[in-house]
């Protein structure tokens, strides 16, 4: 079956550290892979995205690369600020289909 | 509208009873999607309209939930006889296509008490 793994928060980071969310996936054929973000008292938003393999998505200083070889899609920023805290998930969905498959989320905190 | 609305933001019902959670797509949109989300889990489909019909409802628990979109815009989601197990926030999206990004609402915290 099709279902995501992200590593469970929360995440306490201090203003301007290196952050990587670890999330990995299981799935029938080449699946599209999204970071969502939902902040405080706001509904989810699409943060990134990549469709195929090698595909690298970007937003808002935010990076994911699509890994096949290790059905992979990390989120990482290189340096975090304080207005990033908030819930990031992990989500896929299959060609074909119109379900989105999402993780668990990992909520980030950043200190000042 | 500018984005995806969902009303009422919260709602408390006692067990037992039945409740009706709206949600006002984003104009144009003829994607619509119903969503579960329990406290500490990612969202978890319910359901998918496809313009009136329900193209899938095999998200939904059981028959006690229902949705409908008579017109193609607005949906309604409803459940009856709502349990505690039913608690949770539903979250609705939409999209102009099933290939293109969903859009969220804030979703309607649903407490049954």
């Amino acid at each position: 079956g099709n279902s995501v793994t992200q590593m469970e928060g929360p995440v306490t980071l201090s203003e301007e550290a290196f952050l990587t969310i670890n999330c990995t996936y299981t799935a029938t054929g080449y699946p599209s892979l999204f970071w969502y973000v939902q902040y405080p008292g706001e509904g989810l938003q699409l943060l990134l995205k990549a469709t195929k393999a090698d595909d690298k998505g970007s937003n808002k200083g935010f990076e994911a690369t699509y890994r096949k070889e290790t059905t992979s899609f990390h989120l990482e920023k290189g340096s975090v600020q304080v207005s990033d805290s908030a819930v990031y998930f992990c989500a896929l969905s299959v060609p074909g289909t119109y379900k989105y498959i999402f993780g668990t989320g990992t909520r980030l905190k950043v200190l000042a | 509208g500018a984005g995806v609305s969902q009303t009422p933001s919260n709602k408390v019902t006692e067990k037992g009873k039945y409740v009706e959670l709206r949600c006002d797509p984003i104009s144009g949109h003829t994607a619509l999607y119903w969503y579960r989300q329990s406290l500490g889990q990612g969202p978890e489909f319910l359901i998918y309209f496809q313009g009136t019909g329900a193209a899938d409802d095999s998200g939904l628990p059981n028959d006690r939930f229902f949705a409908v979109r008579p017109e193609g815009s607005v949906s309604t989601l409803k459940i009856q006889r709502t349990e505690r197990g039913d608690s949770a926030v539903y979250l609705c999206a939409s999209s102009s296509s099933t290939v293109t990004e969903a859009f969220f609402g804030q979703g309607t915290r649903l407490t049954v008490v």
